[in-house]
Parts: C-alpha cells; sequence; structure tokens
C-alpha cells in the first residue's frame, strides 16, 4: 500500500511571509495528525481531524496556523505570518479506528 | 499533562538484547502505551503498542508493569539497522486521540 505522501519536502522562507504544507493519507484512512517536531525533540500534536471534522486543535496557534481538510481526504496545513521559531519539521500522519499511525516523512521548514 | 520519560542515549552491541525503559507514572487507565522509532529525515515508524499485558511482535516485545507506570521495549537481537530515536508515547481516549511523545531514546549500535 501507499505511504502517507507530504510535499514539500523542504521549504525555507523569510520571517512574516506564509507556507503552506500538504498531506495525502493513505487511502481510506478517516483520522488524520499533523505534527510539529522541532529539533531534538518528539513530534507535538498540533491537530487531529476525524474524515473532515476537527477533533482537536488545542495546541494549534490559531493566530498563525489553520489547517483544513476538505472531503475528508488530503489536508493542508498553513503558517501565516511564520515566525523564527516556526523553524520544524512538520510531520503528517493517518490511521483509522485503533491502529498504529502511519507518518509520512514530513516537510522540513526553516524560517530566516 | 500526562508526559512519558525516557533516557536520552543507550548504547547496545550487535546481536545483543537491548532493554528500552520508559516511565509514565502520571498515565490514566484508558491510555495506551506506543513505541515508535525514527531514522534520520524520516517520519516515525511504528513498533509496538499494549494498554495492560505484555505484547510481542516481529520486531520487539513490549514489557509492561502491573501498574502500568512504566514499561520496557525490548529488541531481542539488535542490529545495526535498530539504530535509531526511539519513542515511548501515550494514546488517550481508549486509543482515540493522537500519539503524546516524549523526548526519546538515541539508540546507538556498536558493531
Amino acid at each position: 500500500e501507499a505511504g502517507v505522501a507530504q510535499s514539500p519536502r523542504y521549504k525555507i522562507i523569510e520571517k512574516r511571509q506564509s507556507v503552506a504544507f500538504w498531506c495525502n493519507p493513505i487511502s481510506g484512512h478517516a483520522t488524520l495528525y499533523w505534527y510539529q517536531q522541532i529539533l531534538g525533540q518528539g513530534p507535538k500534536l498540533l491537530i487531529q481531524f476525524q474524515n473532515n471534522g476537527v477533533v482537536d486543535d488545542s495546541q494549534l496557534p490559531k493566530d498563525r496556523f489553520s489547517a483544513e481538510r476538505l472531503k475528508g481526504v488530503d489536508s493542508t496545513l498553513k503558517i501565516q505570518p511564520a515566525k523564527l521559531e516556526d523553524s520544524a519539521v512538520y510531520l503528517c500522519a493517518t490511521g483509522t479506528g485503533n491502529s498504529p499511525l502511519h507518518f509520512g516523512n514530513g516537510t522540513r521548514l526553516t524560517v530566516t | 499533562d500526562a508526559k512519558t520519560t525516557q533516557p536520552n542515549s543507550m548504547e547496545s552491541n550487535e546481536e545483543e538484547p537491548v532493554h528500552l525503559p520508559c516511565n509514565h507514572s502520571t498515565i490514566s487507565g484508558t491510555d495506551y502505551i506506543h513505541w515508535y522509532r525514527q531514522l534520520p529525515s524520516q517520519g516515525p515508524e511504528y513498533v509496538i503498542h499494549g494498554l495492560t499485558s505484555n505484547v510481542n511482535n516481529r520486531m520487539a516485545s513490549l514489557a509492561i508493569a502491573e501498574d502500568r507506570k512504566s514499561s520496557t521495549l525490548i529488541l531481542h537481537r539488535a542490529t545495526l539497522r535498530d539504530a535509531a530515536v526511539y519513542y515511548c508515547s501515550r494514546q488517550g481516549g481508549g486509543g482515540a486521540d493522537g500519539l503524546t511523545f516524549g523526548k526519546g531514546t538515541h539508540l546507538i549500535i556498536q558493531p
């Protein structure tokens, strides 16, 4: 089966610019997560979707981050405007029921 | 916030067993314990998970303490390909919530 696809693989932007990341889940996976992983740390959950509805966005900095999952399939995560501390790897993970999560390889964002 | 704590790094020799500890003293009764590992420039990869009983799969074994305040991931015979960062994480909501990761253990395998 095809894995979780993320793009772009790398992105470099200047602070105050905007950026968007895209995730294509494994077919049939209803649950989709976005994680932020700062260098040297474990991934931190930003938002969880169940189909196209938000289940948990308590750790999403809503003043600058937004995410959507139209039609319950692909998802995009946007940052506007970016800050230096947003430099991190943004991971998308998908799953179904109580099954283990499948992670993509992430988008590495560098904000200068 | 129910965190997990792990040693920053561990070292082992190839073909020997490895025991990776994790402390989750504030875990709730319905939280699952998950282990994932991550290679450089890759996303985390699932290793094993459990709730109360010990679990075995083709990759590893998971030993969960009777009081569930700690667990140990066991790699029975380490290979060089097992060198990675191993994350102990908890999943709340009876398995419906997202994973809460610790800082991970960097496992070094010596040939």
